[in-house]
């Protein structure tokens, strides 16, 4: 069965800080995709990346970074010099074939990480 | 603008009174689902549909029915509600229902049931 385990429930940062959002997953395929989603205060759910389970590249974009490690089954997400609207709560979510309707996705999300970045 | 639209965004209702959520996407996407977002269990799939006429359930189906009649429309249904079913409700949609397909979220509907 696929989990993902989010340990941070809460986080505060002074603003400018680096902060990192752990994520670990547990998956028995081999093939699979890794993903996070931003829920600001305003509610909604935004896309911010997705990995595959063959690419272990870390990946920049801005202030945000992600570094995939299959060996110890983590996609861990860091925000280097934070800003307050950075202040959300943060997803982690593993996507795979589901084993019973034909290959149509499967997706765990994790407990979320809510993230308060202090000015 | 391509989105998922959800209504109604905010519901206080009363235990047992039938109500029903609907979603619609203007992006001509195949697969849809329902989530819910509790606090400390993050988001749960309660059903999901493949395509028109083909839905399944979700990890957390019991107590909710859905139906697609038409690609663009999925909407979730609460025969008789009940308190438990209190919850932040999002629908959600990709072009396919592949793996490597991220979700497109409405903008969620929270939900009282008294």
């Amino acid at each position: 069965a696929q989990k993902v385990t989010q340990a941070q429930t809460e986080i505060s940062v002074v603003e400018k800080e680096d902060v990192t959002l752990d994520c670990v997953y547990e998956t028995r395929d081999t093939t699979y995709y890794l993903f996070w989603y931003k829920q600001p205060p305003s509610g909604e759910l935004v896309f911010l990346i997705r990995r595959n389970s063959f690419d272990e590249q870390n990946e920049i974009s801005g202030r945000y970074s992600w570094n995939f490690q299959k060996s110890t089954s983590s996609f861990n997400f860091t925000i280097t010099a934070s800003q307050v609207v950075d202040s959300a709560v943060y997803f982690c979510a593993l996507s795979e074939p589901h084993d019973f309707s034909g290959g149509y996705q499967k997706v765990t999300f994790g407990t979320g990480t809510k993230l308060q970045v202090i000015p | 603008e391509a989105q998922v639209t959800q209504n109604p965004r905010y519901l206080i209702t009363v235990t047992g009174k039938k109500l029903t959520v609907t979603c619609s996407q203007n992006m001509n996407h195949e697969y849809m689902s329902w989530y819910r977002q509790d606090p400390g269990l993050g988001l749960r799939q309660i059903y999901y549909s493949m395509n028109v006429e083909v839905t399944d359930k979700g990890d957390v189906p019991e107590g909710y029915k859905v139906s697609r009649k038409e690609k663009r429309n999925f909407p979730l249904i609460l025969e008789s509600p009940s308190p438990n079913q209190t919850s932040l409700y999002f629908c959600a949609s990709n072009p396919s229902g592949q793996s490597n397909q991220p979700q497109h979220f409405g903008d969620g509907t929270r939900l009282s049931i008294l």
